[in-house]
């Protein structure tokens, strides 16, 4: 099993550019998760799904989309870049029922 | 709110020694608490766990001990090796079954050890 998978794993945006950052699963997980992790803090929790087509917005959404049109894949979009979401992105998912969660291995995001 | 409230860092210690990271916690109920481990470059991975008050979770050479009457969740270890260099996270949800809005984490610990 590959696990939870992100990409890319590196990407210098240009203020006011999109992207999209990718997450997929294979271990049939019903929950999703998207946290950022910012220098010396920890993780903050963006948006959370409980299934495809539910999604639910976290501690600090705003800047940030999700959609959950399946299980296995869970993307964030950034529409308009700003400096002050230059962070390391983490993709996590969980068991319904279980506490435990698996991590990517992360995306790192620069906005210039 | 729910926080999470760990020893700063960087701990540098030398190989062999005894490691303790502290790790205390505000919530509402009843959490479940938990200590995630981030190598250089990796993700977080789950490193042990416990869901109720006096519960011991353990695993490579790593204990935690619930204690609910300190609110507290200290990490320890009797001998460090160079590779448990990392960042460690304490963290903690407060949903029966699972937190469906995900876990509130601390600021982590740099834990660095020289051979």
């Amino acid at each position: 099993n590959a696990g939870v998978t992100q990409t890319p794993k590196f990407r210098i945006l240009k203020i006011g550019q999109s992207m999209t950052l990718q997450c997929a699963q294979d271990m049939n997980h019903n929950y999703m998760y998207w946290y950022r992790q910012d220098p010396g803090m920890g993780l903050k929790l963006i948006y959370y799904s409980v299934g495809a087509g539910i999604t639910d917005k976290g501690e600090v959404p705003n800047g940030y989309n999700v959609s959950r049109s399946t299980t296995e894949d869970f993307p964030l979009r950034l529409e308009l870049a700003a400096p002050s979401q230059t962070s390391v992105y983490f993709c996590a998912s969980s068991l319904a029922g279980q506490e435990t969660q698996y991590f990517g291995p992360g995306t790192r995001l620069l906005v210039l | 709110g729910n926080s999470v409230t760990q020893m700063e860092g960087p701990v540098t210690l030398s190989e062999e020694a005894f490691l303790t990271i502290n790790c205390t916690y505000t919530a509402t109920g009843y959490p479940s608490l938990f200590w995630y481990v981030q190598y250089p470059g990796e993700g977080l991975q789950l490193l042990l766990k416990a869901t109720k008050a006096d519960d011991k979770g353990s695993n490579k050479g790593f204990e935690a001990t619930y204690r609910k009457e300190t609110t507290s969740f200290h990490l320890e270890k009797g001998s460090v090796q160079v590779s448990d260099s990392a960042v460690y996270f304490c963290a903690l949800s407060d949903l029966p079954g699972g937190g469906a809005d995900g876990l509130t984490f601390g600021k982590g610990t740099h834990l660095i050890i020289q051979p």
